[in-house]
């Protein structure tokens, strides 16, 4: 596709329950992030992939969250036993090799845990 | 830990002015600097990348210089336009094994008709 593409958009679950996100990167590039914003703050880093090794995820806050990313295309981000507190807006995005080239984001999934 | 700042947290000026936006950041080792404008429940948008080895980058009526140094950078907006509100997020990467985007809250920027 043209650029990155997240889906759902809007996700609204009950807390405990198990929710996946996905995330479509644009087409070659081999770099993939997954951050987390909540309002009125800036976006937060939580994990990046290069290729389908997840290369850094130290900014997933706990085990409750995991992501996959199999075949070096599109990612999921999983969340285990959701939280109040895990609401917010999660954001994905890639580069062409790394993040010493543009970050282009999608439009995020909107998570509302209730 | 890097951490990024961005003044004003939030601005209203009249259409066709000049505006600038300033992004602060406490670690000088940059890779390089981005600037994104976020539409309100929208994703962002990339403005301009600029590189470490660069002081500059241009993109029509937008602006944005880089002075590593003193860890600043500034988006300057010619001839604003009502088109042109949104929040402006300033992101820096740092490598050295913190492999994400560092970002400030952002400077929401209202352009009145």
């Amino acid at each position: 596709g043209a650029g990155v593409s997240q889906t759902p958009s809007n996700k609204v679950t009950e807390k405990g329950k198990y929710v996946e996100l996905r995330c479509d990167p644009i087409s070659g590039h081999t770099a993939l992030y997954w951050y987390r914003q909540s309002l009125g703050q800036g976006p937060e880093f939580l994990i990046y992939f290069q290729g389908t090794g997840a290369a850094d995820d130290s900014g997933l806050p706990n085990d409750r969250f995991f992501a996959v990313r199999p075949e070096g295309s599109v990612s999921t981000l999983k969340i285990q036993r959701t939280e109040r507190g895990d609401s917010a807006v999660y954001l994905c995005a890639s580069s062409r090799t790394g993040l010493n080239t543009e970050a282009f984001f999608g439009q995020g999934t909107r998570l509302t845990v209730v | 830990k890097q951490e990024v700042t961005q003044i004003p947290a939030a601005l209203s000026v009249p259409e066709g002015e000049n505006l600038v936006l300033n992004c602060s950041f406490t670690d000088s080792a940059i890779y390089n600097l981005q600037w994104f404008r976020q539409d309100p429940g929208k994703g962002l948008t990339s403005l301009l990348l600029i590189q470490s080895s660069q002081r500059e980058q241009t993109s029509g009526r937008l602006n944005a210089s880089l002075d590593k140094s003193s860890g600043r950078s500034t988006l300057y907006i010619a001839a604003s336009q009502p088109g042109d509100s949104a929040t402006y997020l300033c992101a820096v990467y740092s490598g050295g094994g913190a492999d994400g985007l560092t970002f400030g809250k952002g400077t929401h920027l209202i352009i009145q008709p």
